[in-house]
């Protein structure tokens, strides 16, 4: 069984520029998670993704977007980069089976803006 | 709006001693509750969670909790810690109604040889 896997592992970006972020959910995971965790701070809740669709959304920005593809699969895109997007962004995938308790986690992708 | 306190942000403990990392929560809806544990560069790995029932819960590496709904708490214990435990760990809630999880800030744990 794979776990989670995210690429890539370390990004540097310029404000104002675009970013994409990948996640490849654990074999048999049909819902995907999205958190950004600030540097000294818990994971906050972006958004999910079940069945290609949002499902939903924490309190974040239009800018912030995502897409879950048939094979659960997940990009988490970001437009008009600021400073403070400049965090860890990991990626859960979960089990409508296990009705969403238990999500697993990938190892994340650090993200810097300058 | 659901929120999650950590109330030590550092707990330096010596190495075979007890230790407990407290949690308080927010929420006037029946929750799940979840301990992950953080190495550094890692992604977050879940220790143990409570759903239902028995209100003491074991988790993986020794570690238990507690669930106090009066009190609103899920503090995490470990009756003697190894070296290997130093990280960080956060808990994190769940409603009933949905499907967001909320986290704490984090404790950071260092145990002293």
């Amino acid at each position: 069984e794979t776990g989670v896997t995210q690429s890539p592992t370390h990004l540097i970006k310029t404000r104002g520029q675009q970013v994409t972020l990948r996640c490849s959910s654990q074999s048999g995971h049909n819902t995907v998670s999205w958190y950004q965790q600030a540097l000294g701070q818990g994971p906050q809740f972006i958004f999910q993704y079940y069945r290609e669709e949002e499902n939903g959304r924490g309190n974040f920005p239009p800018r912030f977007s995502g897409l879950q593809f048939p094979n659960y699969s997940s990009e988490l895109n970001v437009n008009a980069l600021e400073l403070d997007d400049s965090a860890l962004y990991l990626c859960a995938s979960g089990s409508t089976s296990g009705g969403f308790n238990e999500q697993f986690f990938g190892p994340g992708t650090r993200l810097t803006v300058l | 709006a659901q929120s999650v306190t950590q109330l030590d942000s550092q707990v330096p403990v010596f190495e075979e001693a007890p230790v407990e990392l407290r949690c308080n929560y927010s929420s006037s809806v029946s929750v799940y509750l979840f301990w992950y544990v953080q190495y550094p560069n890692q992604g977050l790995q879940l220790l143990l969670k409570y759903l239902s029932g028995s209100t003491l819960v074991k988790g993986i590496n020794g570690f238990e909790a507690e669930f106090n709904k009066s009190q609103t708490s899920f503090h995490l214990r470990k009756p003697s810690v190894h070296i290997s435990d130093t990280a960080e760990y956060f808990c994190a809630v769940r409603e009933n109604t949905g499907n967001q999880f909320y986290f704490g800030t984090g404790t950071s744990l260092t145990v002293i040889p």
